[in-house]
């Protein structure tokens, strides 16, 4: 199971601004940073924020990252059908010892 | 050009084994700690285990400690899981992907295109 939770879907109109959480926990998301991945339909998982809240270069300013304790966002402003897809938060768990993904908040474009 | 290239996926019977390797070019492979992600069929995607830059440390998730070992040939630029003991609950396509740099906190900047395990009888 994921100790990172997402909520499982998430819809919005073309222009639209549209959230998706992030809870965890102070071995996670409390103490480490967090990633963002975007994975359109077949294909492979894509890094779309890091360190909470920087975009890789090539990645549109519409998406934005944030968080607060142990919870973060991912946010898509000015929402277009391309972004119709599934996205995954992560990161590190200190406890765990290992990487925790979300169990990824399915995007549709209405 | 930036490549991660998995191969080594296939059908296998419960209590098998399989070896994933994953080739890399267009970076200095041995300086970038390295991961292997898998995705179930429908499901999300799972962090399976990654290794450091020199191979002194590794990290595996609990479901798959004792079972599968990470390892790489820095010479050859190159990643592997060794997966024994293969259970239906082990099918997935199984991603390698790059860690980026400390300044990226450690993020999985490259992913490749995957390799598709299935475990069957």
């Amino acid at each position: 199971q994921s100790v990172l939770t997402q909520p499982p879907s998430a819809s919005g109109t073309p222009g639209q601004r549209i959230t998706i959480s992030c809870s965890g926990g102070n071995s996670n998301i409390g103490r480490n940073t967090i990633s963002w991945y975007q994975q359109l339909p077949g294909t492979a998982p894509k890094l779309l924020i890091y360190i909470n809240n920087q975009r890789p270069s090539g990645v549109p300013d519409r998406f934005s990252g944030s968080k607060s304790g142990t919870s973060a966002s991912l946010a898509i402003s000015g929402l277009q059908s391309e972004d119709e897809a599934d996205y995954y938060c992560a990161a590190w768990d200190d406890s765990l010892k290992g990487w925790l993904f979300g169990g990824g908040t399915q995007l549709t474009v209405l | 050009e930036v490549q991660l290239v998995e191969s080594g996926g296939d059908l296998v019977q419960p209590g098998g084994s399989l070896r994933l390797s994953c080739a890399t070019s267009g970076f200095t492979f041995s300086t970038y700690w390295m991961t292997w992600v898998r995705q179930a069929p429908g499901k999300g995607l799972e962090w399976v285990a990654n290794m450091k830059q020199d191979g002194s440390e590794k990290y595996y998730m609990d479901s798959v400690k004792g079972r599968f070992t990470i390892s790489r040939d820095n010479a050859k630029n190159s990643l592997y899981l060794q997966m024994n003991s293969l259970r239906v609950d082990d099918t997935a396509v199984y991603y390698c992907a790059r860690h980026g740099s400390a300044a990226t906190g450690g993020a999985f900047e490259i992913w490749g295109q995957g390799t598709k395990v299935t475990v069957s009888s």
